[in-house]
C-alpha cells in the first residue's frame, strides 16, 4: 500500500490474554519502529527492526512483551497476559533507511484497551 | 541518554494568529538532528520540520519555523496563521547522528486553533 498499514484499529481484550498487533510498513524500507504511546503522553520506543540485523529490543517493557518481522517486510508485536497498564496505542512506523533523515512514516496505529 | 521535555502540555490560539510550542532537550552530544512531528485526530504522525544542529541558520517549511538554541538546549516551533487544521499533539524530537532513525520524543503539546 501507499502508507504504514496497522491492524486491527482497535482492540479490547480482557486481562491476562494475548493479543497480535499487526504492522505492513511501506514497500522497500528497510527499518521499522514500535513505539507506544499512553493516553496523552509521549511516545516510547519499543523495538526496532534494520533489515537483516538482529532487533533493537531495548525498549520493550517486559518479557510479555516480543515482536517478529518476517521477510523483512511484515511485522508482528505481541502482548502475552495483557495487563491493564499495557492500554494504549501502539504506533508502527518505517524508514527507507538509517538513512538518518529522522522521517519515519507513520501508520494510525492500535488502539488496545485492556480490561 | 537524551531526554526532550515541552513544558506546555495545551496551547489554543485564535485562527490567523501565531502560536510557539516550546522544547528543551537534554544531551551531551555536538551532532544531532531536531524535529517537530504533528499527530492530528487521525493519530497518524507526520513530520512537520527538521533542524540539523550544526546549521546556524533556522529551519523553515511554509508556516511553520523553528528558533534553534544550541547553547541553550532549546527548540521551539512557530505556527504562523494558524489554521482550523493545525489543531493537533506537536511532538518535539531528538536524534543522534548515525542513530538509525531512533527518535527520542517528547511529551507532546495538544494545540487547539479556535475559530
Amino acid at each position: 500500500g501507499a502508507g504504514v498499514s496497522q491492524s486491527p484499529s482497535n482492540k479490547v481484550t480482557e486481562k491476562g490474554k494475548d493479543v497480535e498487533l499487526r504492522c505492513d510498513p511501506i514497500s522497500g524500507h528497510t527499518a521499522l519502529y514500535w513505539y507506544r504511546q499512553s493516553l496523552g503522553q509521549g511516545l516510547e520506543f519499543l523495538i526496532y527492526f534494520q533489515g537483516n540485523s538482529a532487533p533493537d529490543k531495548s525498549g520493550l517493557p517486559s518479557d510479555r512483551f516480543s515482536a517478529e518481522r518476517t521477510g523483512g517486510s511484515v511485522s508482528t508485536l505481541t502482548i502475552q497476559r495483557t495487563q491493564q497498564e499495557d492500554s494504549a496505542v501502539y504506533l508502527c512506523a518505517s524508514s527507507p533507511a538509517t538513512s538518518g533523515s529522522g522521517e519515519l512514516f507513520f501508520g494510525e496505529g492500535s488502539r488496545l484497551t485492556v480490561l | 541518554a537524551q531526554t526532550v521535555t515541552q513544558s506546555q502540555p495545551e496551547m489554543s490560539v485564535q485562527e490567523a494568529e501565531t502560536v510557539t510550542l516550546s522544547c528543551t532537550y537534554d544531551t551531551s552530544e555536538n551532532n544531532y538532528y531536531l524535529f517537530w512531528y504533528k499527530q492530528p485526530p487521525s493519530r497518524q504522525m507526520i513530520l512537520v520540520i527538521r533542524q540539523e544542529a550544526y546549521k546556524q541558520q533556522n529551519a523553515t517549511e511554509n508556516r511553520f519555523s523553528v528558533n534553534f538554541q544550541k547553547a541553550a538546549k532549546s527548540f521551539s516551533l512557530k505556527i504562523s496563521d494558524s489554521q482550523l487544521g493545525d489543531t493537533a499533539m506537536y511532538f518535539c524530537a531528538f536524534m543522534t547522528y548515525n542513530a538509525g532513525n531512533m527518535l527520542t520524543f517528547g511529551g507532546g503539546t495538544r494545540l487547539m486553533v479556535k475559530p
